[in-house]
């Protein structure tokens, strides 16, 4: 079945420095990767997504990078702030009827000032 | 808009009880869905419903029943609550972005769930 590994599962950086965070995926006909950033207590809420026709994406501080061939995918947060310390998933969609989302297992990223 | 709501946000229960966790939804969005949350484990399907009257299981359904009557809501059954059942439950509406394949997950604010 479909199954997305998340690395690393705990991330510390210092305030300003780059963080990455990378998923792998195994269903090759998956094609709508997001990536949804929860605040402790909060839901999750998307931050940035990437469709398989697209390489890359990018908002503001924020990237997702796509390589199809290898089947994997990557957050990129540039210049961190502490606000960016959250846990974060990662997400992929097969390419069936249903939207259904299968997320990796999280990694928690902690900006320290 | 209220987006998508939970009633409770806090629930305790025993071995044996049953209750129903309800969601609803006021953006007339399609497809509503519940997911667990487990620390370590990230957020796995329950169930998903692709509209009113149509439901189907996901990846951890057993223990669970749910029903789509109307486009708004869509409540998560627990049969017989069990100790492994203790977990954080999400409910999260979408909607297809065009043809693209792509589209937005809105999650609800979680209800934990205790049962002892």
């Amino acid at each position: 079945g479909e199954n997305v590994e998340q690395h690393p599962s705990t991330l510390s950086v210092q305030e300003g420095d780059s963080a990455v965070i990378k998923c792998t995926y195994s269903d090759s006909a998956s094609n709508y990767f997001p990536w949804y950033k929860q605040e402790l207590g909060k839901r999750p809420q998307l931050i940035i997504d990437i469709r398989s026709n697209v390489g890359e994406k990018k908002d503001q501080r924020i990237a997702v990078t796509l390589n199809k061939t290898a089947k994997h995918f990557s957050l990129h947060i540039t210049e961190t702030q502490p606000e960016d310390s959250a846990v974060y998933f990662c997400a992929e969609k097969g390419n069936t009827g249903f939207q259904k989302l299968v997320f990796g297992t999280g990694t928690r990223l902690l900006v320290s000032p | 808009n209220a987006g998508v709501t939970q009633t409770p946000k806090f629930q305790v229960l025993k071995t044996g009880q049953s209750m129903t966790l309800q969601c609803a939804q006021d953006m007339n969005h399609e497809y509503m869905s519940w997911y667990r949350q487990d620390p370590g484990m990230g957020l796995r399907l329950i169930h998903y419903s692709v509209g009113a009257g149509i439901t189907d299981q996901g990846e951890v359904p057993n223990g669970y029943n749910v029903s789509r009557s109307t486009t708004e809501d869509f409540p998560l059954r627990l049969l017989s609550a069990a100790p492994s059942q203790t977990s954080v439950y999400f409910c999260a509406s979408s909607y297809r972005l065009g043809g693209s394949g792509a589209y937005e997950q809105y999650f609800g604010p979680g209800t934990r769930l205790t049962v002892t």
